[in-house]
């Protein structure tokens, strides 16, 4: 069953301006991750936010985390056209080997 | 820096043929995870392995099957193949034990066509 879904689903924002893309899930969880893809090439971890944090920033991308809502909202600041790419959140239930639920993602477009 | 390798890049296959996918991880990273992505879809768990055991099983078909070898590279053999199974296919590594905790590092994928 899907564990993240993510909201929205498409984006498109002028250069410069900000960027957010929220992220729901089912279960408890151990960790969010999100992580990024350009058209047709792997996976690129960005950001990893554990449960029993609320809050985190790593260059122009701040992460939160609201275990009591189930969800997660990712910000790139100062969007830049080279941001375009699908962003997916992925959480992380059990133990490592169990791997990551990936959410739909949201597919961030960057005007110049 | 080493990163996750996937040959081949491109696949294409008929129908019921049998393709194999290989992934060599990360050096030093012990547990490897398949993961398939259809068109403008999320990744989907397949199956992982943690020091050559098959550690967990998500969505994978029983026409797949998957291994870890002694110098931790992976396999992942698909057999009667059908069109459906069109599909990006990665694989990803994690070091520490695949410890909870850590980041996944995905290699380039397989681009699986089967006509």
């Amino acid at each position: 069953s899907q564990q993240g879904e993510e909201d929205p689903q498409a984006l498109s924002i002028q250069e410069g301006e900000n960027a957010t893309m929220n992220c729901s899930y089912k279960t408890s969880i151990n960790n969010l991750q999100w992580y990024r893809q350009n058209s047709g090439r792997g996976l690129v971890h960005l950001i990893l936010i554990r449960s029993n944090e609320r809050e985190k920033h790593s260059g122009r991308l701040r992460v939160t985390l609201d275990t009591s809502k189930k969800s997660s909202s990712l910000l790139i600041t100062a969007s830049r056209a080279a941001d375009t790419a699908s962003y997916f959140c992925a959480t992380e239930s059990g133990g490592g080997a169990d791997g990551l639920t990936f959410g739909k993602g949201t597919h961030l477009i960057i005007q110049p | 820096a080493a990163g996750v390798i996937q040959s081949p890049r491109h696949l294409i296959k008929e129908k019921r043929e049998t393709a194999t996918l290989k992934c060599y991880p990360i050096p030093r990273h012990d547990t490897v995870y398949w993961y398939q992505q259809g068109p403008g879809q999320d990744p989907q768990f397949l199956i992982s392995f943690y020091e050559k055991m098959q550690s967990d099983k998500g969505s994978i078909p029983d026409r797949f099957s998957a291994q870890q070898f002694s110098d931790y590279h992976s396999e992942l053999n698909m057999s009667s193949l059908e069109l459906g199974d069109s599909a990006l296919y990665f694989c990803a590594s994690r070091g520490r034990g695949g410890a909870s905790g850590e980041k996944l590092f995905f290699g380039s994928g397989t681009q699986l066509s089967v006509l």
